[in-house]
């Protein structure tokens, strides 16, 4: 099943544009994490916020995190054509033991 | 660096051949995980394992086993390979809670005729 879904499916910017992407979900959280794909590629961990945090930041990242609305947000300052990737949030609903349910994902795209 | 490699990158089979697809991982990790992604349906978790010889369920199990007989390898199988198995699998391992996050091979992009 999905727990996270992603808003937009896809997104198209210029370079130097901010980007903004979505993840909601349904079950209460322990943890929410987004990673990144480049294409034909094998996933890579961003940034992990848990449930009792509100912001976070790394790099040019910026994620938050609304437990009341069960939805977060990625933020990709000052892109650059290297972000040009697919973007999933991966949530772990509360009583899976181990599991983690990834989203179908945003597909960015950074124009040069 | 953390690694998690996968035997082949691109693999073309015939249908109803047996087909292994291999991931090893070297960082100790408890935890091995099989996913098929298709566009459209994001990570679909087929099987993952949470020590040497166990394994549970994912979401979609049908038409896969799998096989751990050492901790840092982790093997999917498809017993008779179907045209709707054409997918790109990817493995991933984790730590002991799971919960946590997850490393990722390089994906075996599977192409069944």
């Amino acid at each position: 099943s999905q727990q996270g879904e992603e808003d937009p499916q896809a997104l198209s910017i210029q370079e130097g544009e901010n980007a903004t992407m979505n993840c909601s979900y349904k079950t209460s959280i322990n943890n929410l994490q987004w990673y990144r794909q480049n294409s034909g590629r094998g996933l890579v961990h961003l940034i992990l916020i848990r449930s009792n945090e509100r912001e976070k930041h790394s790099g040019r990242l910026r994620v938050t995190l609304d437990t009341s609305k069960k939805s977060s947000s990625l933020l990709i300052t000052a892109s650059r054509a290297a972000d040009t990737a697919s973007y999933f949030c991966a949530t772990d609903a509360d009583g899976s033991a181990r599991q983690l349910t990834f989203g179908s994902g945003t597909q960015l795209t950074v124009l040069p | 660096d953390v690694k998690v490699t996968q035997s082949s990158r691109y693999l073309v089979k015939r249908t109803g051949e047996k087909v292994f697809l291999e991931c090893v991982q070297d960082m100790d990790h408890e935890n091995m995980f099989w996913y098929r992604q298709d566009p459209g349906l994001g990570l679909r978790l087929i099987y993952f394992s949470y020590d040497v010889k166990m394994k549970e369920k994912g979401d979609i199990p049908e038409g896969y086993s799998v096989s751990r007989e050492k901790k840092e390898r982790f093997s999917l199988i498809l017993e008779s390979a179907s045209t709707n198995q054409t997918s790109m699998y990817l493995c991933a391992s984790s730590r002991r809670t799971g919960k946590e996050t997850q490393y990722f091979g390089p994906g075996t992009r599977l192409l069944v005729l």
